[in-house]
């Protein structure tokens, strides 16, 4: 089975602070995404990338910046941290065959 | 602008009974539909697919229905069990960009 792993199901952090999410995948796929989850607004896609060094905006890329170094990481990085980002995070990642994988999710707090 | 929404944010059913979600779209250039379950605590898990060029597709309980006349995706979980209490997503994947748009979710009781 695939699995993708994100590295915190619970996060706390002060306004202001740089936050760094971790994504991890075991199956050696090149597309991976970061959705933010909120109520009433479903998921909706901050960034995403094709391969090693690339990536595109997704939907609301604004406050975010990412980083794959490697292909099996995708990191999702929170420049300073405000309270309108706190929201439930999740990672997938998509081949052919096996469409999307999920994460379990990271839910972020910021205080 | 273009969007994926749900008709019913909140769906009670009993158990036993058959349950059926819809979903609108309104994007006609996309080519995939995915329906996703997701329990609390969890990420979505992928529940059933269908492409454009069918009507129709069936799975273990679930059936998914595409009527792309009315830009319209249904999914119906027969005999509705306790475990499918969840929130149900639908997806489409605009192919060209290899990205999903989701709805805003349903969330389905199950009553005993």
């Amino acid at each position: 089975d695939v699995k993708v792993t994100q590295s915190s199901r619970y996060l706390v952090k002060r306004t202001g602070e740089k936050v760094f999410l971790e994504c991890v995948q075991d199956m050696d796929h090149e597309n991976m995404f970061w959705y933010r989850q909120d109520p009433g607004l479903g998921l909706r896609l901050i960034y995403f990338s094709y391969d090693v060094k690339m990536k595109e905006k997704g939907d609301i890329p604004e406050g975010y910046s990412v980083s794959r170094e490697k292909k099996e990481r995708f990191s999702l990085i929170l420049e300073s941290a405000s309270t309108n980002q706190t929201s439930m995070y999740l990672c997938a990642t998509k081949t052919e065959r096996y469409g999307y994988t999920f994460g379990s999710g990271t839910r972020l707090t910021v205080v | 602008g273009e969007s994926v929404g749900l008709h019913l944010p909140t769906l009670s059913v009993q158990e036993g009974d058959n349950s059926i979600i819809n979903c609108a779209y309104s994007n006609s250039a996309s080519d995939y539909f995915i329906w996703y379950k997701q329990e609390s605590g969890k990420g979505p898990q992928f529940i059933i697919d269908i492409r454009s060029n069918m009507d129709k597709r069936q799975g273990q309980r679930v059936t998914v229905l595409l009527n792309k006349t009315v830009k319209h995706l249904s999914l119906q979980i027969a005999a509705t069990q306790p475990g499918d209490s969840a929130v149900y997503f639908c997806a489409e994947n605009r192919g060209a960009t290899n990205k999903l748009i989701f709805g805003t979710g349903t969330l389905l009781a199950v009553q005993p």
